[in-house]
């Protein structure tokens, strides 16, 4: 069954740390992998899309990984801001179709 | 910066009632999609829309939903008859040809009571 699991389920870390966000998925065949923010009562925003010939993709402070051989991927945030308190959903695609595999999300609270 | 706007933000309504949630996608995009979030899950697919039909659907795109693009701007999300269950945030999304990143709206609220 294809699933897409996120670790952990709330992370709380203080202004100006570091942190990562895990996503493991069982999905077959896999096309690409995505992390969105997406804060309370709004829509996902995309943070990065990753193939799989992808390791490594930054967008700013963000920082995500894949590795397709064990079906992980993080998303590692530097330096974090107030800001950043949302949840990061790691969405993975099974094929060129749009039925995208979701993962309940983790949320993320900075604390000045 | 082009964006996906969805109307209305928040809508109550009676069950048994039938509701059309509306979405302006980005305007050179030809692929729409509808997902939902029941509160505190995930977000689930429902339905994409490419050349005026449906493409792929979920199991839960059952008979009471449809969708349509009425005009060259407009993709609607029916409910016929809500239900309890019905409720949850509501989101439009739209895709460019050849692109692989969607563009979400930025969701309506859909109260069942």
């Amino acid at each position: 069954k294809n699933q897409v699991e996120q670790s952990p389920q709330s992370l709380i870390i203080l202004e100006g740390k570091n942190c990562t966000l895990q996503c493991n998925y069982t999905v077959s065949p896999f096309s690409n992998l995505r992390w969105y923010k997406q804060d309370t009562g709004r829509g996902p925003v995309s943070l990065t899309i990753m193939t799989f010939s992808e390791n490594t993709k930054s967008n700013g402070r963000y920082t995500a990984t894949l590795d397709a051989d064990t079906k992980q991927s993080s998303l590692h945030i530097t330096a974090s801001q107030l800001s950043d308190s949302a949840s990061y959903i790691c969405v993975v695609s099974a094929d060129s179709n749009y039925q995208l595999i979701w993962g309940a999300g983790t949320k993320l609270i900075i604390k000045p | 910066e082009p964006e996906v706007t969805q109307t209305p933000s928040h809508q109550v309504t009676q069950m048994g009632q039938e509701v059309i949630l509306r979405c302006v996608p980005i305007s050179n995009h030809l692929y729409f999609y509808w997902y939902r979030q029941i509160l505190g899950q995930k977000v689930e697919f429902l339905v994409s829309f490419y050349n005026n039909e449906i493409s792929e659907k979920s199991e839960i795109f059952d008979d009471q939903f449809s969708v349509e693009r009425p005009d060259g701007s407009n993709f609607t999300l029916k409910i016929r008859s809500t239900k309890l269950e019905d409720s949850a945030m509501y989101f439009c999304a739209s895709r460019e040809t050849g692109g692989t990143e969607a563009f979400f709206g930025q969701g309506t609220r859909l109260t069942v009571v």
